[in-house]
């Protein structure tokens, strides 16, 4: 059983459009994120939500807009897609407290054309 | 800001010899570290992770930390060509958040 699942894997889109990238956990982890990596394989932290609340909210555009329907999903909805949104978007979990290992989903390639 | 930051690399080793990598944080709140390795292509997993000062081993892999100085590293023991990929230091604090470096690309030679 995959812990950490994102759907879709691979996603190529035109600018202007609105997309969603889904993630699912089973692993019964209070904490989820997501974290987009560029080209330059920088593993950025966008959000986090801790039992379905925003606990971290960084300098994101608001063009990107997380949702927590209950603590083992978390989705990103992106709208007016432009092509500097194009990277790799990781989904990743961990349980509440502090040395805690984050477990991370395969990855979704987005690609803006 | 809080900066997590490794050499990008690509750093170049034999195969059998000793691979060193090494991490700086700025965050002197941080108090738990990690090492990821993420083959390309794939998602980062987790090698080890340390919070108290010292050293921590498991198997080939000994990880160093060091909070006076700020420093982190991962030494590879006997490193193999499976061994290359891109290895990820991250510093979490009380916040939640995970703060990775951009990564140092490492290339075992047989």
């Amino acid at each position: 059983d995959t812990a950490v699942s994102q759907t879709p894997k691979y996603l190529v889109t035109q600018m202007g459009n609105d997309k969603s990238i889904k993630c699912e956990q089973n692993l019964g982890h209070d904490t989820m994120y997501w974290y987009k990596q560029d080209s330059k394989k920088f593993l950025k932290i966008m959000f986090s939500y801790n039992n379905k609340e925003l606990i971290i909210n960084e300098t994101v555009p608001n063009r990107f807009s997380p949702k927590s329907p209950d603590k083992a999903h978390l989705n990103l909805h992106i709208n007016s897609l432009e092509l500097g949104d194009s990277a790799v978007y990781f989904c990743a979990s961990t349980r509440t407290g502090v040395n805690t290992e984050a477990f991370f989903g395969q990855g979704t390639r987005l690609t803006v054309v | 800001q809080k900066e997590v930051e490794q050499n990008s690399g690509p750093l170049s080793v034999p195969e059998g010899a000793i691979a060193s990598l090494n991490c700086t944080y700025s965050d002197r709140g941080s108090q738990s570290f990690f090492w990821y390795r993420q083959y390309s292509g794939k998602s980062p997993e987790l090698i080890m992770f340390i919070y108290s000062n010292g050293d921590k081993e498991d198997g080939r892999f000994t990880a160093q930390l060091n909070k006076a100085s700020q420093y982190v590293s991962l030494l590879i023991r006997d490193s193999q060509p499976s061994d290359s990929a891109t290895y990820l230091c991250a510093a979490g604090d009380s916040s939640y958040k995970l703060i990775f470096g951009s990564g140092t690309r490492l290339l075992v030679r047989p």
